[in-house]
């Protein structure tokens, strides 16, 4: 079954750029979200199709996806910012599924 | 405001069974394709089930094939998720979220507000 790794957790001062990864097996060639969860809420998109911002969400939210990494950068990252971000795709590979990575904390300093 | 609405959350007991549903409002439900997605306490997100606009497409997570089954009623705007068997692993806030285009295309842009499931004898 297809794996994505994120790191746990990403560390960052308010107003610097935080960068979260999400690896996979080839993962430049499929389609990547993003989603932010902040305690208690649900999650909410913040990038599909690997950079494409829904509306509503800043242009701070940049994705790129590329070999075997998907990368999601905030810039200028502000407190309200702080959440967990999971990334996801679609493997058809051997059977449909739908597949979150791990998730990362990110703690603005 | 488009919206998902989860019920049926409750306590039961391991064996037992459980239906959950989502409900819509404000858009054209039965244009989508929906999933139900869970994550255990302290726990990250994962993926349960999909199923296509018009209900003949589903797929599962091995982790609830053969158990849980996902359907949908479009003239009541309605998204269920029937859980049988359910085992003390199972324990999880569930949401349904709508999948932006076709399975395996988009992702998931509008999400419920979740409904918990807590199995324990």
């Amino acid at each position: 079954s297809y794996v994505l790794t994120q790191p746990p957790s990403v560390s960052v001062a308010p107003g610097k750029t935080a960068s979260i990864t999400c690896g996979g097996n080839n993962i430049g060639g499929r389609s990547v979200h993003w989603y932010q969860q902040k305690p208690g809420q649900a999650p909410v998109v913040v990038i599909y199709y690997d950079g494409d911002r829904p509306s509503g969400i800043p242009e701070r939210f940049t994705g790129s996806n590329s070999g075997n990494t998907a990368t999601l950068t905030i810039s200028r990252v502000e407190a309200g910012d702080e959440a967990d971000y999971y990334c996801q795709v679609w493997d058809s590979s051997s059977d449909h599924r739908g597949v979150f990575g791990g998730g990362t904390k990110l703690t603005v300093l | 405001q488009v919206q998902l609405v989860e019920s049926g959350g409750g306590v039961v007991q391991p064996g037992r069974s459980l239906r959950l549903s989502c409900a819509d409002s404000g858009f054209s439900f039965s244009n989508y394709a929906m999933h139900w997605v869970r994550q255990a306490p302290g726990k990250g997100l994962e993926w349960v089930a999909v199923i296509s606009y018009d209900g003949s497409n589903k797929y599962y997570a091995d982790s609830v094939k053969g158990r849980f089954t996902i359907f949908r009623d479009n003239s009541k705007n309605t998204l269920y998720l029937q859980m049988n068997s359910l085992r003390v692993e199972d324990t999880a806030v569930y949401y349904c979220a709508r999948n932006d285009g076709d399975i395996g295309a988009g992702g998931m842009d509008v999400w419920g507000q979740g409904t918990t499931v807590t199995v324990s004898s």
